[in-house]
């Protein structure tokens, strides 16, 4: 079955660029099934989607976060990446990667999450 | 795009029923029957417990449904029990390729 594994710097400077990246294992980023997804969750508050990627390199971002926002996928590693520039504050959050069914609106599975702290 | 309305909190006893709501738009849960719904445990990663409005995956208990009436959808959780306390998100599709989540609503089991 899909495993989703996040990784990247748990601290980002203030206007700095945020980058993750996410492991798929059990299955191909290029193999059409899934779009491969991102997530955040400030400390204590609700879900936000980030974005989507599909394995063709078509992406789709959170209206709100586009301009800060780029998704891409790496076929080579079996890996996708999330950068989210000029970051502030309220950009603290666990970030999750996700695998998604758009048919069914079913993020499954997720990733066991990873904290970004936004501080100086 | 904002986030679906749920209430804050709802609780219940061992072996009641529940309700959860989440309250969208025509743009997006009263335009699609593409709701899903997620359980977050304290430190975890969501799992999906409804997908499709309706569907359960493989593996979640029968005790969990969904529904939909106009731009609200809603989570049944029946038999209440301690393992169900956590708290739980809905999710829309917005159109557009975007997806918008819920506000989130603690569960507690009195």
């Amino acid at each position: 079955q899909v495993q989703l594994q996040e990784s990247g710097p748990g601290l980002v400077k203030p206007s700095e660029t945020l980058s993750l990246t996410c492991t798929v294992s059990g299955d191909s980023v290029s193999s059409g099934s899934y779009y491969w997804s991102w997530i955040r969750q400030p400390p204590g508050k609700g879900l936000e989607w980030i974005g989507n990627i599909y394995f063709i390199g078509s992406t789709n971002y959170n209206p709100s976060l586009k301009s800060r926002v780029t998704i891409s996928v790496d076929m080579s590693k079996n890996q996708f990446s999330l950068k989210l520039s000029s970051v502030t504050a309220a950009d603290t959050a666990v970030y999750y990667c996700a695998s998604l069914l758009p048919a069914a609106v079913s993020f499954d599975p997720w990733g066991q999450g990873t904290l970004v702290t936004v501080s100086s | 795009q904002s986030a679906l309305t749920q209430p804050a909190s709802v609780s219940g006893s061992p072996g009641q029923s529940i309700t959860i709501s989440c309250t969208g738009t025509s743009s997006d849960v009263g335009s699609y029957n593409l709701v899903s719904w997620y359980q977050q445990h304290p430190g975890k990663a969501p799992k999906v417990m409804i997908y499709e409005g309706s569907k359960r995956p493989s593996g979640v208990s029968n005790r969990f449904s969904g529904s939909k009436s106009g731009n609200t959808a809603s989570l049944t959780i029946s038999g209440l029990q301690a393992e169900d306390e956590a708290d739980y998100y809905c999710c829309s599709y917005a159109g557009s390729s975007t997806y918008v989540f819920g506000t989130g609503t603690k569960v507690t089991v009195l």
